[in-house]
C-alpha cells in the first residue's frame, strides 16, 4: 500500500526555474527519502532525511520534513533538462525492518 | 551504474510459467531488496533479505518465492505467472539491515506476460 502521495502527480517547468515537490505520509516515520527515476530505468537515491532534521541540502536539492504536517518537500533549482525524471518520495517506518514505502512519483518535465 | 546487477534485463513468456530473476548486490552490501512496479500498483515491496536470512515480507504473492545464497546474490522465483504480474521488478542493495541508509537500485528486469 502507499504511504507517500506526492504532489503534483505532473510539473512542466522551463529550464533555469525551481521545482517544487511535495509528499504527504500517513504513519509516523524514521527517515523520509528522495529517489529519482529516468523513464523506465532504476531508481536512483538522492537524499534522505531523518525523522529528527528539518531541513537537508544536496547540490542543487533542498528537502524539508515537517513531521507534524507527515509532510516532505523536495526543491530542485535552477532545473536542468536532465532533470527531467519521475520524483518519488519513501518512506522507512517500523523498528526492525528496512523497507521503503513508496509514492506514486511526480513526473517532472524541464523544457529547454 | 548503482553497482547492483540484475538479469535478465529482458523476460518475455506465457501463462502459468515460472521464471527467475537474478540480483547481485553491490560488493559489501548485506541486504537485497526486491520491488514490483507496475503502472496500476506504483513500486510495491516485496521481501527483504539480510546476509541469507529472510528479514521484512511486504506484499508479496505466495507464488513468489525469493532467496538469498551464501554469496549474497539473490533470486526472486515467480510461478503460475498471470497477465497482472507483468511489471519491472527492481532489486536493491544496502550495506546493511538497518534504516538510515540508502538503497542501490538494479536497473531492473521488465516481465512481460503473455
Amino acid at each position: 500500500s502507499q504511504q507517500g502521495e506526492e504532489d503534483p502527480q505532473a510539473l512542466s517547468i522551463q529550464e533555469g526555474e525551481n521545482a517544487t515537490m511535495n509528499c504527504s505520509y500517513k504513519t509516523s516515520i524514521n527517515n523520509l527519502q528522495w529517489y529519482r527515476q529516468n523513464s523506465g530505468r532504476g531508481l536512483v537515491h538522492l537524499i534522505l532525511i531523518r525523522s529528527n532534521e528539518r531541513e537537508k541540502h544536496s547540490g542543487r536539492l533542498r528537502v524539508t520534513l515537517d513531521t507534524s504536517k507527515k509532510s516532505s518537500s523536495l526543491l530542485i533549482t535552477a532545473s536542468r533538462a536532465a532533470d527531467t525524471a519521475s520524483y518519488f518520495c519513501a518512506t522507512v517506518s517500523g523498528a526492525g525492518s528496512y523497507q521503503l514505502t513508496f509514492g506514486k512519483g511526480t513526473k517532472l518535465s524541464v523544457i529547454p | 551504474d548503482s553497482g547492483v546487477t540484475q538479469t535478465p534485463k529482458h523476460l518475455i513468456t506465457a501463462t502459468g510459467q515460472r521464471v527467475t530473476l537474478r540480483c547481485s548486490p553491490r560488493s559489501g552490501d548485506l541486504s537485497v531488496y526486491w520491488y514490483q512496479q507496475s503502472l496500476d500498483q506504483g513500486l510495491q515491496f516485496l521481501i527483504q533479505y539480510y546476509n541469507g536470512e529472510e528479514r521484512a515480507k511486504g506484499n508479496i504473492l505466495e507464488r513468489f518465492s525469493a532467496q538469498q545464497f551464501p554469496d549474497l546474490h539473490s533470486e526472486l522465483n515467480l510461478s503460475s505467472l498471470e497477465l497482472g504480474d507483468s511489471a519491472l521488478y527492481f532489486c536493491a542493495s544496502s550495506l546493511g539491515g538497518g534504516m538510515n541508509t540508502e538503497a542501490f537500485f538494479g536497473q531492473g528486469t521488465r516481465l512481460t506476460v503473455v
